[in-house]
């Protein structure tokens, strides 16, 4: 079965600093992989997604992921923390690769300090 | 595009009262997923739709939950009786995977407070 594993239910990171979100993923197939930011009393909103055209993606709000087959892993990662990237995180795998639902992690929150 | 629609935004009931959700997905959109979201257990997937039909309800808690998609613009979410441990944000997602995009399109939720 197909599951994904977030590392880290919180992380903290002054403003300007790195942010990185681990995301491990297991898959007997390709799989296709998002990211998900949740805002404070929002839903969730896609920030980018893998589909094996190419292992570095590039999202919105600077966010980038770069897939590592070896490591199954899909680390989400931003050079520089502004304070409006606080929220909570998700990482997702899709089962089937091109259909149906998605499996979510529990989702790692963002805070950064000033 | 108005994005997935959700109503009520808020919901608040006591004990042994019926509550029903509504999702309006995105035109065009063939999937719809119900989720509910909680501090304790996270973002969990109640049941999905494809055509209207529901593909798989294995996440529905117990009997007291339902769900209907009578047509392709629209689903309801009814839990009958509730009680306080139903006490979540409950969020509906679209999606059109025919396309080759697997993307889920999330509404803003309805907070459900059962009292």
């Amino acid at each position: 079965a197909q599951s994904v594993t977030q590392l880290g239910s919180h992380v903290s990171v002054s403003e300007g600093a790195l942010v990185l979100l681990r995301c491990n993923y297991s898959s007997s197939v390709p799989p296709y992989l998002f990211w998900y930011v949740q805002y404070p009393n929002q839903g969730l909103q896609l920030l980018l997604k893998y589909t094996s055209a190419a292992t570095l993606v590039k999202g919105i709000n600077g966010f980038e992921a770069e897939f590592k087959k070896s490591e199954t892993s899909f680390h989400l990662t931003k050079p520089s923390a502004h304070m409006s990237d606080a929220a909570e995180y998700f990482c997702a795998v899709s089962p089937s690769g091109s259909q149906g639902n998605l499996i979510f992690g529990k989702g790692t929150k963002l805070s950064v300090k000033p | 595009d108005a994005g997935v629609i959700q109503s009520p935004r808020h919901e608040v009931t006591e004990m042994g009262q019926e509550v029903t959700l509504r999702c309006k997905p995105i035109s065009g959109h063939d999937y719809l997923f119900w989720y509910r979201q909680t501090m304790m257990r996270g973002l969990e997937l109640l049941i999905y739709f494809n055509n209207n039909v529901p593909i798989d309800d294995s996440g529905m808690p117990e009997d007291r939950f339902s769900a209907k998609m009578p047509n392709a613009s629209f689903s309801t979410l009814k839990i009958q009786p509730s009680e306080p441990r139903d006490s979540a944000v409950y969020f509906c997602a679209s999606s059109r995977p025919s396309t080759g995009r697997d993307e889920q399109y999330f509404g803003p939720g309805t907070r459900l407070t059962v009292t």
